[in-house]
């Protein structure tokens, strides 16, 4: 069946710009997490959403950073003032319920120039 | 807070060789440790995990224990493959209130020489 699917796989925009990163997770999956994962650096957990809500939006930078996912399916990250130190590569990941096996999705290079 | 340990890369070896990883955690709860694995071109997969304390993890001819006294868990094999060059990670999910996330390692970049 379809894997976890992020689009677009590439991104580059200017400093100062907003951005939206989509993630469709595998259907069924109630569970949803964004990472971030800079050059050389393992994925670092931004928010966890079950269901419509975000569950726990803990590993958010600064209010910059914004997620939705509002029908409990696909789900929105939205960077607002792009600054180039968010150059990295977007990860989503999506489980049956939030204690599940996590299934990553190939991810989104964003580039800020 | 929560974090995790493992040694630095890029390790090298030859195909048929003993393998490996060293992975240390600390973690407010009782946590569950994964090690997942991203080949060249490819997503992170699922490797192995363990839920519990001498738990034993195992997947493709890899095996990792669940240590909880030396708060370890380092990933094996016997005898590794060309194939199995690919970047390792370990991460851990806390059951003590943390973050509902995984918390990974800087990964380590395995490199298998034929």
């Amino acid at each position: 069946g379809a894997g976890v699917s992020q689009t677009p796989s590439n991104k580059v925009t200017e400093k100062g710009k907003y951005v939206e990163l989509r993630c469709d997770p595998i259907s069924g999956h109630t569970a949803l997490y964004w990472y971030r994962q800079s050059l050389g650096q393992g994925p670092e957990f931004l928010i966890y959403f079950q269901g419509t809500g975000a569950a726990d939006d803990s590993g958010l930078p600064n209010d910059r950073f914004f997620a939705v996912r509002p029908e409990g399916s696909v789900s929105t990250l939205k960077i607002q003032r792009t600054e180039r130190g968010d150059s990295a590569v977007y990860l989503c990941a999506s489980s049956l319920e939030g204690n599940n096996e996590q299934f990553f999705g190939p991810g989104t290079r964003l580039t800020v120039l | 807070g929560n974090s995790v340990t493992q040694m630095e890369g890029p390790v090298t070896l030859s195909e048929e060789a003993f393998l490996t990883i060293n992975c240390t955690y600390t973690a407010t709860g009782y946590p569950s440790l994964f090690w997942y694995v991203q080949y060249p071109g490819e997503g992170l997969q699922l490797l192995l995990k363990a839920t519990k304390a001498d738990d034993k993890g195992s997947n493709k001819g890899f095996e990792a224990t669940y240590r909880k006294e030396t708060t370890s868990f380092h990933l094996e094999k016997g005898s590794v493959q060309v194939s199995d060059s690919a970047v390792y990670f370990c991460a851990l999910k806390d059951s003590g209130g943390g973050a509902d996330g995984l918390t990974f390692g800087k990964g380590t970049h395995l490199i298998i020489q034929p």
